[in-house]
């Protein structure tokens, strides 16, 4: 079975500061794993994801994200926020074996402070 | 780039109506899920079709039905409605290595 866990539900920093959020899991089998972003009324968004290879993934407006085995962890950071990145993240997981059901985080919202 | 369509947008029914939702994938993903996000909740899987055939099954209600046509459009029909079905019904495509999401149907039951 796999599971996700968000450490913390709210996340607030300042414009401008380091955005960490983080993201644990655990998989019987090498996982894929996905960072989503909600913005207000919107759907889910993919920032990036991790299949194989190498281990610090870049997606998109700035996010990264680093899968450590030895942690199991997959935290996705960004060295400056904006006030538009102020949403929910959810970090995901799925077993490329089992069809892609992807279970989710319960997610992460993070306030950017001007 | 083309997206996942979902329609309706938004849709309000009332207690034991019926409503079907639909969602068109991206072209050539042959593998559609559908998620419910409840007020304030996480998305929950419901319910995956991969070409064409029920892939997998989350916590669908058995009031609900889904399936995947021909063309790759799924649509799910949900019957005898609850005020508790309201929610955020999100439909992804795939075509193996993660989701595109469409943008959701926000479903009110009054």
């Amino acid at each position: 079975a796999q599971s996700v866990t968000q450490l913390g539900s709210h996340v607030s920093v300042s414009e401008g500061a380091l955005v960490l959020l983080r993201c644990n899991y655990s998989s019987s089998v090498p996982p894929y794993l996905f960072w989503y972003v909600q913005y207000p009324n919107q759907g889910l968004q993919l920032l990036l994801k991790y299949t194989t290879g190498a281990t610090l993934v870049k997606g998109i407006n700035g996010f990264e994200a680093e899968f450590k085995k030895s942690e199991t962890s997959f935290h996705l950071t960004k060295p400056s926020a904006h006030m538009s990145d102020a949403a929910e993240y959810f970090c995901a997981v799925s077993d490329p074996r089992g069809g892609f059901k992807t279970i989710f985080g319960a997610g992460t919202r993070l306030f950017v402070k001007a | 780039a083309a997206g996942v369509i979902q329609s309706p947008r938004h849709l309000i029914k009332e207690k034991r109506e019926t409503a079907t939702l639909k969602c068109y994938p991206i072209p050539r993903h042959d593998t559609v899920y559908w998620y419910q996000q409840g007020p304030g909740q996480d998305p929950q899987f419901l319910i995956s079709f991969y070409e064409k055939m029920q892939s997998d099954k989350g916590s669908i209600p058995d009031r609900f039905s889904a399936q995947q046509f021909s063309d790759y459009h799924s649509e799910l029909n949900m019957s005898s409605l609850e005020l508790g079905d309201s929610a955020l019904y999100f439909c992804a495509s795939s075509s193996g290595r993660g989701y595109t999401f469409g943008s959701g149907t926000r479903l009110t039951v009054v």
